[in-house]
């Protein structure tokens, strides 16, 4: 039988649609953010960070949004491709805590051709 | 490929043996870091070294024994593991220890323990 806690969420997408994963961060003191992509096999990979002094950071084909208020951090990938496929994992920290990042669960993006 | 190179790859141990896993950057970090991830769930921090001396130990049981020889190198020694210690073991990276930069992370040791 299935276990709580042993599957990921999972987000399937076609083929050229645009992605988003969301991410409830826990501490209201966070002021730096991190979205990492993890395939299968491999340690995360940075995609792209923000800091608290903004709202959205873009990069190529990513876009972070940041909603301070509501503790609330997305990651949206546009012209999604099966190279996309992978667990996403967002991690908060605070700027005297350093390095210590805080994970989020992680969401699976399965991208469908 | 990632920067952050681990070895090895692959690690089958009994519960009485002793071996270590490695990590090497050459990056200029000053700031090294291992963290384990169980199946399915995101990885959690161990231990953090900052200027080659250990700053943050995350309260993990002695059997596991971290060494950063140099400002490239870190290791971790493991010695009468539980096969619940079973994990990757990812090392990471940064510029800096309270510098929030990103982790850049290796591809981990897949760990399994008989």
């Amino acid at each position: 039988g299935e276990s709580v806690g042993l599957h990921l969420p999972t987000l399937s997408v076609q083929e050229g649609d645009n992605s988003i994963i969301n991410c409830a961060y826990s501490n209201s003191a966070s002021d730096y953010f991190i979205w990492y992509k993890q395939e299968s096999g491999k340690g995360p990979q940075f995609i792209i960070d923000i800091r608290s002094n903004m709202d959205k950071r873009q990069g190529q084909r990513v876009t972070v949004l940041l909603n301070k208020t509501v503790k609330h951090l997305s990651l949206q990938i546009a012209a999604t491709q099966p190279g996309d496929s992978a667990v996403y994992f967002c991690a908060e920290t605070m700027n005297n805590a350093g390095n210590m990042l805080t994970f989020g669960g992680g969401t699976r993006l399965m991208v469908k051709p | 490929d990632t920067e952050v190179t681990q070895t090895p790859k692959h690690l089958v141990m009994g519960m009485t043996n002793k071996k270590s896993l490695k990590c090497e950057q050459h990056m200029g970090h000053r700031a090294m870091y291992w963290y384990k991830q169980k199946a399915k769930k995101p990885p959690e921090l161990m231990f953090v070294y900052s200027y080659e001396k250990l700053s943050i130990n995350e309260s993990v049981p002695s059997r596991f024994s971290p060494e950063c020889p140099n400002s490239s190198l870190l290791n971790l020694h493991l010695h009468a593991l539980q096969p619940e210690d079973s994990a990757l073991y990812l090392c990471a990276s940064s510029h800096g220890e309270f510098y929030n930069s990103p982790l850049h992370f290796g591809n981990g040791t897949r760990l399994t323990v008989t």
